[in-house]
């Protein structure tokens, strides 16, 4: 059982370059977000999905994509990287909401810097 | 909406003494709430977590935490430091049935020996 995978773990960028960070968990969760972690700043929640097919926008959706096409995949896209993504991602999972006693588990981040 | 504050970016104290980490949530009902831990170059952890059952929460590494409602404070303490504790800790909020649970900005606890 290896939980919340993330690849790469590394990545430079120049600023323009696209690139897809893929997380993957194997622990048969419905929920996956994917955050970003800047200094200062905490955790703050990009996109996420409550199911198969699903994805909702979080607090800093803007210039990332996501998709969800099998449950235990969630994909996240930058099209035209800026400097400003220079930050440390991390992938999430959860059970659902139907469960009181819902934790998420994280991803061992991915550290992406754009120049 | 609901929010969490931490007090203090950075918290430094002597290896044996007594840890105390300050969070303060806004929520409109009552919140669950959890510390999460991390540790350089790792993702995040999960401490301990509050969904009602009781005020007094144990989690690992003999970390707690108590809820006060009338404080509106979910306060994370251990007795005696030890230099493994050093890492950044966040304060989360959620309210039952949410999908989306809300970070505090994090507290680096560093260890003096």
């Amino acid at each position: 059982n290896a939980g919340v995978t993330q690849t790469p773990k590394f990545r430079v960028l120049k600023t323009g370059q696209s690139m897809t960070l893929l997380c993957a968990q194997d622990m048969n969760h419905e929920y996956m977000y994917w955050y970003r972690q800047d200094p200062g700043m905490g955790l703050r929640l990009i996109h996420y999905s409550v199911g198969e097919g699903t994805t909702a926008k979080g607090e800093v959706p803007d210039g990332y994509n996501v998709s969800r096409l099998k449950k235990q995949n969630f994909l996240l896209g930058l099209e035209s990287a800026a400097p400003s993504q220079t930050s440390v991602y991390f992938c999430a999972s959860s059970l659902d909401r139907s469960t009181i006693l819902y934790e998420q588990y994280f991803g061992p981040g991915t550290r992406l810097t754009v120049t | 909406a609901q929010s969490v504050t931490q007090l203090g970016s950075h918290v430094s104290v002597s290896e044996g003494a007594l840890v105390l980490l300050r969070c303060n949530y806004s929520s409109s009902v009552p919140p669950y709430l959890f510390w999460y831990v991390q540790y350089p170059n790792q993702g995040l952890q999960l401490l301990l977590k509050y969904t009602s059952a009781a005020t007094l929460v144990k989690g690992i590494n003999g970390f707690e935490a108590e809820f006060k409602k009338s404080e509106t404070s979910f306060h994370l303490t251990k007795p005696s430091a030890h230099m493994s504790d050093a890492a950044e800790y966040f304060c989360a909020v959620t309210l039952g049935g949410a999908s989306k649970i809300i970070f505090g900005s994090g507290t680096r606890l560093s260890i003096r020996p």
